[in-house]
Formats: C-alpha cells, sequence, structure tokens
C-alpha cells in the first residue's frame, strides 16, 4: 500500500535551518513528484514547491525562492526539504504529498496520498 | 498565481441536512486537450493531513462516500454533501492543480447547526 512516512518534530531557533523527510513505499518513486505544504497554526494550506522523482527537477513558489531546497534520495525513495534562516513564522506543520510526473497516466492522482505532518517550531 | 477563493468561509448545518461549498478560480482550469476540469477537493480534520474527495471537479475518489458531490466547470465549482453526518464535521478546500503554483481555497469550516 501506498505509504508517505515523514520524520519526526522539530524545534530551531529563529535563522536555523530544518530538514524534514519523507520516505515513500509502495508504488513507483520515478512517477511521481513530491510536493512539499505546509499549514501555519489556524491556518489553510500553502504549496511550497516540488521535486520530481523522475529527474530531481524542482518548482519552488516564488514565496520560498532563495529558501527552500528540495531533494531525493532515490535509492530508498526518499524526498527531503530544507528551509534556511527561520522565522517565527514558519512555524507550521509541513506536508508531503505525491503528485504524478505527466507521464503517469490517467489513474495517477495530485495529491492522493498524503503523510502524516511534521510539526516544525521555531522560536 | 491562479486565485482560488471559497465561500462560504464557515457553514452550519443540521444533521442529515445539505451542505454546500463554492470555489472559483481567478481563470480557468479546463484543459482543452482532455476536456478534464483540473480542480480537486479535499476534507481536513483537526490533526490530519488532508484527505482527497473528488478530483478532476466530479469524480469521487474510491472509498469516497457518495454523499459527497463535485460539480462544475471553467472557473466555478461546487461541493455538495447532500445528507451531513456528524463525521463530515471539518474543514474543506479547494485546490487546483492545472499550473503551478498548485494554489488552494482559503477552507471552509463545516460544523453541525
Amino acid at each position: 500500500q501506498v505509504q508517505l512516512v515523514q520524520s519526526g518534530p522539530e524545534v530551531r531557533k529563529t535563522g536555523a535551518s530544518v530538514k524534514v523527510s519523507c520516505k515513500a513505499s509502495g508504488y513507483t518513486f520515478s512517477s511521481y513528484r513530491i510536493s512539499w505544504v505546509r499549514q501555519a497554526p489556524g491556518q489553510g494550506l500553502e504549496w511550497m514547491g516540488w521535486i520530481s522523482g523522475y529527474n530531481g527537477n524542482t518548482e519552488y513558489a516564488q514565496k520560498f525562492q532563495g529558501r527552500v531546497t528540495m531533494t531525493t534520495d532515490t535509492s530508498t525513495g526518499t524526498g527531503y526539504m530544507e528551509l534556511k534562516n527561520l522565522r517565527s513564522d514558519d512555524t507550521a506543520v509541513y506536508y508531503c504529498a505525491r503528485d504524478p510526473e505527466s507521464f503517469c497516466g490517467i489513474d495517477c492522482l495530485t495529491n492522493d496520498y498524503w503523510g502524516q505532518g511534521t510539526l516544525v517550531s521555531v522560536s | 498565481d491562479i486565485v482560488m477563493t471559497q465561500s462560504p468561509g464557515s457553514l452550519a448545518v443540521s444533521l442529515g441536512e445539505r451542505a454546500t461549498i463554492n470555489c472559483k478560480s481567478s481563470q480557468s482550469v479546463l484543459y482543452s486537450s482532455n476536456n478534464k476540469n483540473y480542480l480537486s477537493w479535499y476534507q481536513q480534520k483537526p490533526g490530519q493531513p488532508p484527505r482527497l474527495l473528488i478530483y478532476w471537479a466530479s469524480t469521487r475518489k474510491s472509498g469516497v462516500p457518495d454523499r459527497f458531490s463535485g460539480s462544475g466547470s471553467g472557473t466555478d465549482f461546487t461541493l455538495t454533501v447532500s445528507s451531513l453526518q456528524a463525521e463530515d464535521v471539518a474543514v474543506y478546500y479547494c485546490q487546483q492543480s492545472y499550473d503551478t503554483p498548485r494554489t488552494f481555497g482559503q477552507g471552509t469550516m463545516v460544523e453541525i447547526k
């Protein structure tokens, strides 16, 4: 069965960096991108960007460009999201989800599976 | 960026009654080559990740109760819960996957009246 399992909660001071992992299983890693979505306390969902599981290409939301780096380890089927120069308003739950590559096929759905979320607290 | 606007922001409905949530995109999310609207609906309960309910605007994901339905095309979409159950209390989001950045509506909180 498809699973996305994320790393545990993190606490950081302002100005520091954090790296969150998302281990995928139960599907062909190269057929999907890993998207990262965050949710500040009591707020809505915010798409941060994605990384291709096929070729490692990335696309970041403009808001995060220069501060975020997404990577993958295809040998383990794991995606990573590193956010640098943390501020207090980066305090949020960070989710990974899968988003199909264009070649994946008609049965491949956007965001049909999500990780459990990782709370990052910045103070 | 495609802006997604949901209404209302919150909704209180009696058990067994209909709940209707609207979502409007700032530009069409209808992909002409396959005639599909790249619009999804999610349900999120406290402490849980979002759950995909509806994709391509009107296709229910396997396992989603048939009281949930989606409709609309182009820029205007609706999620309907035909007979609200206690377990449907949640926040509902629309999202477009037509283009990047993938953008979400601001969410609609559904409660029991």
